[in-house]
């Protein structure tokens, strides 16, 4: 089964408009981290938001938030007020317990573009 | 200052060869892992190292050798490459225990087997 989906393959936004990036997880642990990665075109992976499974308030960053619902399971990337350099691929990561090693396990990814 | 570097960033080389990528961060960092990213961009963990020891083997093949000869440093060396080979090869570092424990990429070594 997948941990981490990512359904959205593209997405499209205009300059200055938020955008919402979904991402679903499966785990049976009560202690897991949820994270989410910028790959632009120049290749390089960056961090951008990290939430914490008792994490109560969601995460921010800047113009990044994260919308995390944890009945839901789903921690989805928000984006506000859009930037042509916000176009690359967006990843999301989930780390679960200790005894995993702490590896990160990665959705599929979703290349966002930004038009003028 | 970078702070996690690989190299090289660019390989190519042959089927059969052997080859390895460096790989350093000056974080103070415990542990550091190698990540492979597919042609479908997918991202896979292969290996992670805690202070020079393996504790993670994601059931890559033994052609692939990781050998950490300090904290700061995590190498893979290839042997006997295969086309199958061919991806961007990501180090990453992190702290092992602590907080989000949040890992930090490496810029990537894109190989390229012919």
């Amino acid at each position: 089964a997948q941990k981490i989906t990512q359904t959205q393959p593209g997405m499209f936004v205009q300059e200055k408009e938020a955008v919402t990036l979904d991402c679903t997880y499966d785990t049976s642990d009560q202690s897991y981290g949820l994270f989410w990665y910028k790959q632009p075109s120049s290749g390089e992976m960056i961090f951008l938001i990290y939430q914490g499974s008792y994490d109560e308030q969601n995460a921010t960053e800047g113009r990044y938030s994260l919308n995390f619902q944890k009945a839901r399971k789903s921690a989805n990337l928000v984006i506000s007020a859009s930037q042509l350099g916000d176009s690359a691929m967006y990843f999301c990561a989930m780390r679960e317990g200790m005894e995993y090693g702490n590896k990160l396990v990665f959705g599929a990814g979703t290349i966002l573009r930004v038009k003028s | 200052d970078t702070a996690v570097s690989q190299t090289p960033k660019y390989l190519v080389t042959q089927m059969g060869n052997d080859k390895s990528i460096k790989c350093e961060q000056n974080l103070g960092h415990d542990t550091m892992y190698w990540y492979k990213q597919d042609s479908k961009k997918f991202l896979k963990i292969m290996f992670s190292y805690n202070n020079k020891e393996l504790i993670i083997n994601e059931t890559v093949p033994n052609r692939f050798s990781p050998k950490s000869p300090d904290k700061a440093h995590l190498n893979l060396h290839i042997n006997s490459l295969e086309l199958g080979d061919s991806a961007v090869y990501f180090c990453a570092s992190s702290p092992l225990a602590g907080g989000p424990s949040i890992q930090y990429f490496g810029a990537g070594t894109r190989l390229s087997v012919l």
